[in-house]
């Protein structure tokens, strides 16, 4: 059975640029789980989509945002990049529910410039 | 609020020593659950294991332990006869359930970085 797939696995901006990252949950998953992991700051949650609407965000501006595609799928965008947004962006996916383990993708590691 | 605090930033042991890595959460929930992820060098997190609120049995897998005790809000994970193999970023997390519903999100602590030396 195929894990999550994320890509690109290295994408490098430059400050105020646009990023898309992208993300193909495990078979059979309707929840996709996006977090950062940036140097000194741990893992923070981003964004929870299930059956393709937006349930929860975390405590990020407006300029991350994404959607759920009918495949559930889904894509990260990041605009008007700053150099703080450097880090390693990580997708989960799982079943429905707070019981259910959430299995993560190898990354992207977005660098700006 | 919810948190999870894994006070040990980094441990470093030689082979074949067993080695505990702590987890202690905060939740004002009834029903939450608890999760050990391992995240190697090459980055991806690994699931290790789950833990629900209302299940307080130890559990172990192999060389591997989990010690969970609601009193004290800790869920503690043992390693036995550690290997090189172990070196890596474990990163304790809690998901929470009945309050409000779920948020989704699993609440993670910083991670422990353990190095095992041959």
């Amino acid at each position: 059975e195929a894990g999550v797939t994320q890509s690109p696995t290295h994408l490098i901006k430059t400050r105020g640029q646009q990023a898309t990252l992208r993300c193909s949950p495990i078979s059979g998953h309707t929840s996709v789980y996006w977090y950062q992991q940036a140097l000194g700051l741990g893992l923070q949650f981003l964004l929870w989509y299930d059956e393709g609407e937006e349930r929860n965000r975390g405590n990020f501006p407006p300029r991350f945002s994404g959607r759920q595609f009918p495949n559930y799928s889904s894509e990260l965008n990041v605009n008007a990049l700053e150099l703080e947004d450097s880090a390693l962006y990580l997708c989960a996916s799982s079943f429905r529910g707070s019981n259910q383990p959430q299995h993560f993708g190898d990354g992207t590691r977005l660098s700006i410039l | 609020a919810q948190k999870v605090t894994q006070a040990q930033t980094e441990i470093s042991v030689v082979e074949k020593e067993d080695v505990t890595l702590d987890c202690v959460y905060e939740t004002r929930d009834t029903t939450y659950y608890l999760f050990w992820y391992k995240q190697p060098p090459s980055g991806e997190l690994v699931f290790l294991i789950r833990r629900n609120s209302f299940d307080e049995q130890n559990e172990i897998s192999g060389r591997y332990s989990w010690n969970f005790q609601k009193s004290t809000s800790s869920f503690n994970f043992t390693i036995t006869a550690s290997q090189v193999v172990d070196s890596a970023v474990y990163f304790c997390a809690l998901s929470e359930g009945n309050y409000g519903g779920s948020q989704g999100n699993l609440i993670f602590g910083k991670g422990t970085k353990l190095s095992v030396k041959p």
